[in-house]
């Protein structure tokens, strides 16, 4: 695809389920990166990857929050045991250089 | 230390007035600059860009800003509104000199245009 991508688009949870967001880079992208959105507030940096450098975590809430990148494409981001707090969009973006592109965002609802 | 200030969470104008949004930059290293735009139930779309070229920058939809060393500012303008400008926009800095690093997003601000 052209763009990213991030799966689902929506995401509807009880309290205390796990759930997994996906995130589809632009092809040859090596940056990539994850931002929560809640409502009403700016964008709230929660990790990157670059490369195969270790990632910067230094924005994930709590041990809840985990993600991976497996072979420097696709990237799965990971809530455990999620709480109502939780509710926010999910936005990933990649970036070659300076410029990030973002995807559309999953929106996570946690009942 | 990188960090962003957007000065107004929400700024309405007429259509046909002159859009102006502020935003402050604090920066130890070089910056590049940024705003992005969001429309209802979208995801982020770059407006513009300042990566050290022109301190006029030109972006999509008729929008430019202007990098000030000296007032550490990056203000988004346009000189005419129209219905289809309201949206979210956010003002963001990275570091230059990185060859990818994490952006530091403002708190936004929310342009309204009336009819």
């Amino acid at each position: 695809g052209a763009g990213v991508s991030q799966s689902p688009s929506n995401k509807v949870t009880e309290k205390g389920k796990d759930v997994e967001l996906r995130c589809d880079p632009i092809s040859g992208h090596t940056a990539l990166y994850w931002y929560r959105q809640s409502l009403g507030q700016g964008l709230e940096f929660l990790i990157y990857f670059q490369g195969n450098s270790a990632p910067d975590k230094s924005g994930l809430p709590s041990d809840r929050f985990s993600a991976e990148r497996t072979g420097g494409s696709v990237s799965t981001l990971t809530i455990q045991r999620t709480q109502q707090e939780d509710s926010a969009v999910y936005l990933c973006a990649s970036s070659l250089k300076d410029t990030q592109y973002f995807g559309p965002g999953t929106r996570l609802t946690v009942l | 230390a990188q960090s962003v200030t957007q000065l107004g969470s929400h700024v309405s104008v007429s259509e046909g007035a002159l859009v102006l949004l502020r935003c402050n930059y604090s920066s130890s290293v070089p910056p590049y600059l940024f705003w992005y735009v969001q429309y209802p139930n979208q995801g982020l779309q770059l407006l513009l860009k300042y990566t050290s070229a022109a301190t006029l920058v030109k972006g999509i939809n008729g929008f430019e800003a202007e990098f000030k060393k000296s007032e550490t500012s990056f203000h988004l303008t346009k000189p005419s509104a129209h219905m289809s400008d309201a949206a979210e926009y956010f003002c963001a800095v990275s570091a230059r000199y990185s060859s990818a690093s994490k952006i530091i997003f403002g708190s936004g601000t929310r342009l309204s245009i009336r009819p």
